[in-house]
């Protein structure tokens, strides 16, 4: 069964510092996300991203935030300058552009996120 | 999109059906009820979704009361993988495609042997 992959599953970092997280959505798919959960809280939605732009981005997603696809495969969500508050899980979503009931959204395993 | 309401927690003995409740009175006759779940430390998981029919899949059913202001998500035979927090989700499918998912607390499931 296809699936959404993310690399590095474990990132730690320096506050102040740039991370970039990688996915790798199912190959058919045209709608692509990231979400992230701060430990014990809820997933919350970041940006969502078609056709080479963002659909639409939270009040979490600000300038220190971006999102790439930079080649047929990968989408990258950049943190310019981490931040302490920045530690979280992030996962990668990605869906079939189908109407009615085929447009669910398929979910990575998620990379964890440690800022010092 | 519509709010919905699910306890915070329940238990189920393996083996037994796992009923799990979700309120959506504000529902609206365009949103549709997803449930996705979410294993500890993993990426969310759809299950299923429905508009107004009971659904049923591989995984789950969805039982969806006529007036639509409430559902069940049924797990026929619960086993202790199922421990999980389950998500209740009412929104609208765009033509689109495109759709955020908006989680809120869910229902932490846990499954007892």
């Amino acid at each position: 069964e296809p699936e959404v992959t993310q690399t590095p599953s474990h990132q730690v970092t320096q506050m102040g510092q740039e991370v970039i997280l990688r996915c790798v959505p199912i190959s058919n798919h045209l709608y692509f996300y990231w979400y992230r959960q701060i430990l014990g809280q809820k997933v919350e939605f970041l940006v969502s991203f078609y056709n080479n732009e963002i659909s639409e981005k939270s009040e979490i997603f600000d300038d220190q935030f971006s999102v790439e696809r930079p080649d047929g495969s990968n989408f990258t969500l950049k943190i310019r300058s981490t931040k302490l508050e920045d530690s979280a899980m992030y996962f990668c979503a990605s869906s079939w552009p189908g109407t009615g009931l085929n447009n669910e959204q398929f979910f990575g395993p998620g990379t964890r996120l440690t800022v010092l | 999109d519509a709010k919905t309401t699910q306890p915070p927690s329940m238990d189920c003995a393996e083996g037994r059906a796992a009923n799990l409740p979700c309120n959506h009175s504000t529902i609206s006759g365009n949103e549709y009820v997803y449930w996705y779940r979410q294993i500890h430390s993993q990426g969310p998981q759809y299950i299923i979704h429905g508009l107004k029919n009971n659904e049923t899949n591989e995984m789950a059913s969805l039982i969806i009361t006529e007036d639509r202001k409430s559902s069940t998500l049924i797990l026929p035979h619960a086993t202790l993988r199922d421990t999980a927090v389950y998500y209740c989700i009412v929104r609208v499918l765009y033509s689109g495609g495109y759709q955020k998912v908006t989680f809120g607390t869910g229902t932490k499931l846990q499954v007892i042997p």
